[in-house]
């Protein structure tokens, strides 16, 4: 268990619907960042908050958005869902000043 | 952030070492090597992170040669449980870097 929480742990929509995935960091991690892992793209990082502020971007889709809110929990928001969307999305956090992450479990997202 | 090259799949047996190695011409002067396993349907999760010479923890060794160019984790002593993928990535150490994951190297150990 990496301390790490994320929910739901799997999710079905339908194209064109909105979801929000949500992350909770371990205590005291201020980073937090978002991963997409699909079968024919691997892991990608999506995007990185620290402290409530956008750190870096990464391979993230205008139809998506993250933010960290005060008490450092994130929030992932996918809309106008495409089949292409289907994939496990990951958030990790890490400590200030280490570069170690550390992974939740994973959202299981299903578009049909 | 420098470019990772590792080999795609290797195949073991439990009680074996083994020896997985990543190149990395292009690594930075403030760059180290971090290397993660993942499980099926898991998050990756940390293994082992070294800047030059020899790094031993509990479940790895990485060894750095000289010119960085190259890294090697090896893993003594193989179980079935060890059958995951494991990834290579170099970058800064700033605290605020972003992981570039490569396609990984999807190690098989069997009975």
């Amino acid at each position: 268990d990496s301390g790490v929480t994320q929910t739901p742990k799997h999710l079905i929509t339908a194209t064109g619907q909105r979801v929000t995935l949500r992350c909770s960091p371990r205590s005291g991690d201020l980073s937090v960042y978002w991963y997409q892992q699909s079968l024919d793209q691997g892991l990608q990082f999506l995007i990185q908050y620290y402290n409530g502020e956008e750190r870096a971007k990464g391979n993230i889709l205008e139809r998506f958005s993250a933010q960290q809110f005060p008490d450092l929990h994130s929030e992932l928001n996918l809309s106008s869902l495409e089949l292409g969307d289907s994939a496990l999305y990951f958030c990790a956090s890490s400590p200030r000043g280490l570069d170690e992450q550390f992974f939740g479990p994973g959202t299981r997202l299903t578009v049909l | 952030l420098a470019k990772t090259t590792q080999p795609i799949s290797m195949d073991s047996y439990e009680g074996q070492e083994v020896n997985i190695t990543c190149s990395h011409n292009n690594i930075a002067t403030n760059d180290y090597i971090t290397w993660y396993q993942q499980f099926p349907s898991q998050g990756p999760r940390f293994i082992i992170q070294g800047y030059k010479t020899k790094v031993t923890n509990e479940v790895a060794s990485l060894f750095i040669p000289a010119d960085r160019k190259s890294s090697t984790l090896s893993l003594p002593r193989v179980s079935l449980s060890d059958t995951a993928v494991y990834y290579c990535l170099v970058g800064p150490n700033s605290g605020y870097s972003t992981l570039t994951f490569g396609k990984g190297t999807m190690l098989l150990v069997s009975p």
